[in-house]
């Protein structure tokens, strides 16, 4: 069973739509759970963090993180073109007192924002 | 807004030989990283780098790959004998003091990348 799993997509929405991503996994030592924007010929850029379960709101974005069900989504509202981009999930474990960690990522999904 | 750079950004090279990939960190960050990410796949996890040693590495990260901060300011990823299948974008991140924990996070900063093909 791999790690990380994400639906790769292509998703095209209308602008103004509401957006849904997804992740899922298996480890459940994974404790830290975000969500990274990748840009055309970029690196990817973290958009948000969440710790453990629960919802967290930036803006036109939310993320929810259910432990339980191993599920981690992200909701992008009032959607933008410049929104198009590939959201990555990725999640880390804690390892007590350590200042590095590594990060295990999801495929992407590559979303399409249509004026 | 401080950034990290990566040169170059394309390397073209032969099967078998070797490849310095080079990273400029941000300059008070502390943890130095390298992912790779081949066509296609997922971004996956090859080294952590802090205090001029290796903090943790994957099973990706075998004897042909090492990893030097040769000054202050450059992080290098050093692949000796290049296979085919080495051919991939390869992310240079740092991280700066925090330690992770809930109440404090501490960032990954990618830079934007050196595709590496090996033909």
């Amino acid at each position: 069973q791999k790690e990380v799993e994400q639906d790769p997509g292509p998703l095209s929405v209308p602008e103004g739509a509401i957006v849904s991503l997804n992740c899922t996994y298996s480890n459940s030592a994974f404790q830290y759970f975000m969500w990274y924007r990748q840009y055309s010929r970029k690196g990817p850029e973290l958009l948000m963090y969440t710790y453990s379960s629960g919802n967290k709101e930036d803006g036109r974005f939310t993320a929810q993180v259910d432990k339980s069900s191993k599920y981690i989504s992200l909701f992008i509202r009032d959607s933008q073109p410049s929104d198009s981009a590939t959201y990555l999930c990725a999640m880390t474990s804690h390892r007590s007192g350590a200042g590095s960690y590594q990060l295990t990522f999801g495929k992407g999904t590559k979303l399409s924002v249509i004026p | 807004e401080p950034e990290v750079t990566q040169t170059p950004s394309h390397q073209v090279t032969q099967m078998g030989q070797e490849v310095i990939l080079r990273c400029v960190p941000i300059s008070n960050h502390l943890y130095f990283y390298w992912y790779r990410q081949i066509l296609g796949q997922k971004v996956e996890f090859l080294v952590s780098f802090y205090n001029n040693e290796i903090s943790e590495k994957s099973e990706i990260f075998d004897d042909q790959f090492s990893v030097e901060r040769p000054d202050g300011s450059n992080f290098t990823l050093k692949i000796r004998s290049t296979k085919l299948e080495d051919s991939a974008m390869y992310f240079c991140a740092s991280s700066g003091r925090g330690i992770l924990l809930h109440v404090f996070y501490n960032e990954q900063f990618f830079g934007p990348g050196t595709r590496l093909t090996v033909l």
